[in-house]
């Protein structure tokens, strides 16, 4: 069946290191990957997404790598800042259960020290 | 400001109670969702709608049920909830034109006591 699972529950790092965080997914058949951020008390937000048709993709301090091959998504956060604290989530889209049903990880929170 | 509004932020109802909740989205978006988030489980899809048109029911318990008046409003009426129940409940909307990107509401935090 379609799992997205995370590799480490707690990544704990320090300000200004880079973080990466994992994620491994097994249905092949997914086309379209995302990352959430959830802050404490809030609800997740978008940070960056990509298709199945691409392996990178750079955003403002992140960067996403897909690597279909082995089925695994990361999420790197360049210089990490205490407001980067968050649980980050990912999800996939599988190409077969339509735009609308995204399948979700239970999310790896991230600890940035000063 | 995500432009997803939901109230209450937080509510507790005892099993016999009838409650709703409710979510607002101002982003013009066509379709709305409510998921279900529990400690230590991946997010929940329990129902969309796409156009006011109920298009997901994810085998969710009657006890739950959503009402979507228009594309911009989506209720869930809570109803003899069990303690089980207790999470956090998360609205989110979507232009459904785009891929996947779901735009979240602050979630509402229900206790079932």
């Amino acid at each position: 069946g379609e799992s997205v699972g995370l590799h480490l529950p707690t990544l704990s790092v320090q300000e200004g290191d880079n973080s990466i965080i994992n994620c491994a997914y097994s249905n092949s058949a997914s086309d379209y990957f995302i990352w959430y951020k959830q802050e404490s008390g809030k609800g997740p937000q978008f940070i960056i997404d990509i298709r199945s048709n691409m392996d990178k993709r750079q955003g403002q301090r992140v960067t996403v790598l897909l690597n279909k091959t082995v089925k695994h998504l990361s999420l790197q956060i360049a210089a990490t800042q205490p407001g980067d604290s968050a649980v980050y989530f990912c999800a996939e889209r599988g190409r077969n259960t339509g735009f609308q049903k995204l399948v979700f990880g239970t999310g790896t929170r991230l600890l940035v020290s000063p | 400001e995500t432009g997803v509004t939901q109230t209450p932020r937080h509510l507790v109802m005892g099993m016999t109670n009838k409650k709703s909740l409710k979510c607002e989205q101002h982003l013009g978006h066509n379709a709305m969702y409510w998921y279900k988030q529990s400690a230590k489980k991946p997010l929940e899809l329990m129902f969309v709608y796409n156009f006011k048109e109920q298009t997901e029911n994810n085998s969710v318990p009657s006890r739950f049920s959503p009402e979507c008046p228009n594309s911009s409003h989506l209720f869930l009426h809570l109803h003899t909830l069990q303690p089980e129940d207790s999470a956090l409940y998360l609205c989110a909307s979507r232009d459904n034109r785009n891929t996947g990107e779901l735009f979240f509401g602050e979630g509402s935090r229900l206790t079932v006591l």
